[in-house]
């Protein structure tokens, strides 16, 4: 089983549209990514979020860390085709050095 | 502008074979890490290192092996090549500074196991 466990699998939407993918756990995290893979590419890092209830925004995308650092979220607003792909995130447990964890991803379509 | 280059894109070995999967980063960092990706599982750690001849199992260990003989380059192992083991395999990097734990990845190399 994953420890971090992500929703939707699948995504698709509109030009426009808005969506937001979860990322949820039992575990505590120290600090958690999101990262953004496109086909035939490795995955590309987004943001960091290291304290819980922070809300860092890069653009039309918003990440927030829940409260007890156990969960995350990213918002699109007003999605654009370039929005496509792959979005994985990555939690950093204490005491695991420099390990990430995974979650399985989301994959994002945005349809013209 | 950093990067990660991984030594083939596709690869087609058949069951039994040795298989080698070449990293080369040119960023200086201290760690180095290879994952497999599979649909719905996400990235899965192998094995990971963080020095020159360090090493470390990860999650998923069983059937490979790896080398660092330098800092730059980090290799992946498959002594016996298995058809379970066809899949997406990426490599990253690190610095070894905490708490910057962003990793860089490679394009990834398709391995597919006849």
């Amino acid at each position: 089983t994953q420890l971090l466990e992500q929703s939707p699998q699948f995504l698709s939407i509109q030009e426009g549209e808005n969506l937001t993918v979860y990322c949820n756990s039992s575990s505590v995290f120290s600090s958690l990514q999101w990262y953004r893979q496109e086909p035939g590419e490795g995955p590309v890092l987004l943001v960091t979020v290291v304290t819980g209830g922070e809300v860092k925004k890069l653009k039309r995308l918003t990440f927030q860390f829940g409260d007890a650092r156990k969960d995350s979220s990213l918002h699109i607003t007003a999605a654009q085709t370039g929005d496509t792909g792959l979005y994985l995130c990555a939690g950093h447990q204490e005491d695991s050095w420099g390990k990430l964890q995974f979650g399985a991803g989301t994959q994002v379509v945005v349809t013209p | 502008d950093v990067k990660v280059t991984q030594s083939s894109r596709y690869l087609v070995k058949r069951t039994g074979e040795k298989v080698f999967l070449e990293c080369v980063q040119d960023m200086d960092h201290e760690n180095m890490f290879w994952y497999r990706q599979d649909p719905g599982l996400g990235l899965r750690l192998i094995y990971f290192s963080y020095d020159v001849k360090m090493k470390e199992k990860g999650d998923i260990p069983e059937g490979y092996s790896v080398s660092r003989e330098k800092k730059e380059r980090f290799s992946l192992i498959l002594e016996s090549a298995s058809t379970n083991q066809t899949s997406m395999y990426l490599c990253a990097s690190s610095p070894g500074t905490y708490p910057s734990l962003q990793q860089y990845f490679g394009p990834g190399t398709r391995l597919t196991v006849t």
